[in-house]
């Protein structure tokens, strides 16, 4: 079976502060996807960034990271110089051979302060 | 303009009712999603579909049924509602062999049962 947790209902920080968001899963895949999505107050879901679990790099795209902890099935979102644009709903999703769907975790609401 | 769209933005209907919902997408991918966002923002696969498999979550009631009739299109009937099929039910795609595989959004249908 496979699972992803969120532990962080919610979260906050102050403009220009860098933000950890934590994810743990489970699963019995050798290879899978990890995916991290920003949902709007609209309801959009948007794509931030994604790790592979064959790459042990942690990956990086703007502004945004993870802290990719294979052998603990853990990985954080990093946000450097957050702004209040980055409010929203974090979602940390699995995804695993066979249907490629996304199992989500319960999400992390985040607020940024001005 | 390339994205997933979704038809209708709302919906209200009355417990036993017959709805349907349509998602296109113009994105080109070759796979198609549906999930199943509740009021508490929980989000959960219902069913993934590419023009050889159709992969149904096994918790999805059968009252759900998906309808394709081409590789961007995968429309949502839900054959009698009930007042737990209240939620947003978004639309998503992706493609098959991409670097970074990410599935694409629709905007979301919300559905409210009376």
């Amino acid at each position: 079976a496979q699972r992803v947790t969120q532990v962080q209902p919610t979260g906050s920080s102050q403009w220009g502060e860098e933000v950890t968001l934590d994810c743990s899963y489970e699963t019995s895949e050798y290879f899978y996807r990890i995916f991290w999505y920003r949902q709007l107050f609209s309801g959009e879901m948007v794509f931030l960034i994604y790790q592979p679990s064959f790459d042990t790099q942690n990956q990086r795209s703007g502004r945004y990271s993870v802290v990719f902890q294979k052998s603990f099935k853990s990985i954080s979102l990093v946000i450097s110089a957050s702004q209040p644009e980055d409010s929203g709903t974090y979602f940390c999703a699995l995804s695993a051979p066979g249907s490629w769907q996304l199992i989500f975790g319960s999400g992390t609401q985040l607020t940024v302060m001005p | 303009e390339t994205a997933v769209f979704q038809t209708p933005n709302y919906h209200v209907t009355q417990v036993g009712n017959e709805v349907s919902f349509n998602c296109k997408q113009t994105l080109g991918h070759d796979t198609m999603y549906w999930y199943k966002q509740d009021s508490k923002k929980l989000l959960k696969i219902m069913f993934s579909y590419n023009n050889k498999q159709l992969i149904v979550n096994e918790t999805v009631p059968r009252r759900f049924s998906p309808q394709s009739s081409d590789k961007a299109h995968l429309n949502l009937r839900i054959k009698s509602v009930e007042p737990e099929d209240s939620a947003v039910y978004l639309c998503a795609s992706s493609l098959t062999g991409r670097v970074i595989p990410e599935q694409f959004f629709g905007p979301g249908t919300r559905l409210t049962v009376l």
